[in-house]
């Protein structure tokens, strides 16, 4: 099984801050890593998929890159709605999530 | 796109529950769908999918042989049968839409808004 390890488990930060979110695999997943967004009380939502392509209808200040092992979700940003938890995926095999990382308000 | 689950509910431990899931909105046949869970303050675990034509099925090693997904593309909709629940089945219970790249192991581009399983005695 692949293992996805994300940090930090929380990030406090303040809006209008740039937020920098971690995803180690435990062995390379090429880039077929996904980012999803979920706020309390509602489903994730996609927002990053192949590591670095937005989802439809995503704000251009959602960014994801990497490949290997190591993937790295950036809020350029942050604006109010954007504190939640964020998941990243792996699809190589099987489809395991990691953590999370839960961005909350400094 | 819409996704509905339903079934969820408190069941014993060893018991057996059903979920549904109806699908509206897009073409159903043609995308590979899954099952999601998330126990209480956790985080997400994928539990299965299964093929446009059914004729294959994966599932998470936690509940091979205990739980069956299947589909109805007739009647949109998808199904978890899950038999000798455990207390750590508890979970909301999320239908989940593949990207539609026809991929065996993809992300989920669409969700619907869970159905709460409690196993407790």
């Amino acid at each position: 099984e692949i293992v996805l390890t994300q940090s930090p488990a929380t990030l406090s930060l303040s809006p209008g801050e740039r937020a920098t979110l971690s995803c180690r695999a435990s062995q390379s997943v090429y880039t077929y890593v996904a980012w999803y967004q979920q706020k309390p009380g509602q489903a994730p939502r996609l927002l990053i998929y192949d590591a670095s392509n937005r989802a439809t209808g995503i704000p251009a200040r959602f960014s994801g890159s990497g490949s290997g092992t190591d993937f790295t979700l950036v809020i350029s940003s942050l604006e109010p709605e954007d504190f939640a938890v964020y998941y990243c995926q792996q699809r190589k095999s099987l489809l395991t999530f990691g953590g999370g990382t839960k961005v909350e308000i400094k | 796109v819409q996704l509905v689950e339903s079934g969820g509910g408190l069941v014993q431990p060893g018991g057996a529950l059903r979920l549904s899931c109806a699908a509206s909105g897009f073409t159903f046949g043609n995308y590979w769908m899954n099952w999601v869970r998330q126990a209480p303050g956790k985080g997400l675990e994928w539990v299965a999918n299964v093929k446009p034509d059914s004729s294959e099925k994966f599932y998470v090693d936690a509940v091979r042989g205990r739980f069956t997904i299947s589909r109805d593309n007739a009647r949109n909709s998808l199904y978890l049968q899950m038999n000798s629940l455990r207390a750590d089945d508890t979970a909301v219970y999320y239908c989940a839409r593949d990207d539609g790249r026809s991929l065996r192991f993809s992300y989920f581009d669409s969700w619907g808004q869970g159905t709460l399983v409690t196993v407790a005695s």
